[in-house]
């Protein structure tokens, strides 16, 4: 099946400070992307759909100007949390569509920790 | 507004033992469904999925689900657990084109030796 690689799988950041987290489609080009937040033993959320080289699309609830998505090329999607405080912390997972399959397949996730 | 309820939020089952876990959505137009599973820490990986056709949809290590519009269910079954099996399971429902996914709270599976 198509893998999707996450960077990083976990990353520890202190509050205020901004972070990174990629999303790649390895062997197949992504039409569309999603990222989904997850608390502990609860379910995914998901935070914004995005279409290569258009504006994300986000969901009602989610500060867009804190969580940055960029999906500049069909095969890499980028979320980024600016001036993290404590309780953005949480597992964060994308995944990534092919036009005409019926399915996404999702990256193995990134755990962050603002501290 | 699309939903997705998994009534068990636990469930434990003796290895060798039949599985059955619920999921009940809702939703207006013809759903698309997905069952995936979560090992600690991980992604998600996909057991199977439903969009239209036989409603008994056969899926991977051996799950099975079966899709009942008038009850607008999809069970996800397995005959005999492993306890590799041992994860969160999660159901979804693909609310438009994109696939979208609106997901259920989890069932998570123990698995007694």
């Amino acid at each position: 099946g198509a893998v999707v690689s996450q960077h990083p799988s976990r990353v520890i950041c202190k509050s205020g400070t901004s972070v990174k987290i990629e999303c790649r489609s390895l062997d197949f080009q992504a039409t569309t992307m999603f990222w989904y937040r997850q608390f502990p033993k609860q379910s995914l959320m998901l935070m914004a759909t995005s279409n290569e080289g258009s504006k994300a699309t986000y969901e009602q609830g989610v500060e867009k100007d804190k969580f940055l998505i960029n999906h500049a090329s069909l095969t890499l999607s980028t979320l980024t949390v600016t001036s993290a405080h404590p309780e953005d912390s949480s597992f964060y997972i994308c995944s990534a569509r092919v036009r005409g399959l019926g399915e996404a397949f999702f990256g193995q996730g990134t755990r962050l920790t603002v501290v | 507004a699309q939903s997705v309820t998994q009534p068990d939020i636990h469930i434990t089952v003796s290895e060798g033992a039949s599985l059955e876990l619920r999921c009940n959505y809702s939703y207006g137009a013809t759903p698309y469904l997905f069952w995936y599973v979560q090992s600690p820490g991980q992604g998600l990986q996909l057991l199977l999925k439903y969009f239209s056709g036989d409603t008994l949809v056969q899926g991977i290590k051996g799950f099975e689900a079966e899709f009942k519009r008038s009850q607008s269910s999809f069970n996800l079954r397995k005959p005999s657990v492993h306890w590799s099996d041992a994860a969160e399971y999660f159901c979804a429902v693909g609310v438009d084109s994109s696939y979208k996914l609106i997901f259920g709270s989890g069932t998570r599976l123990l698995v007694r030796p």
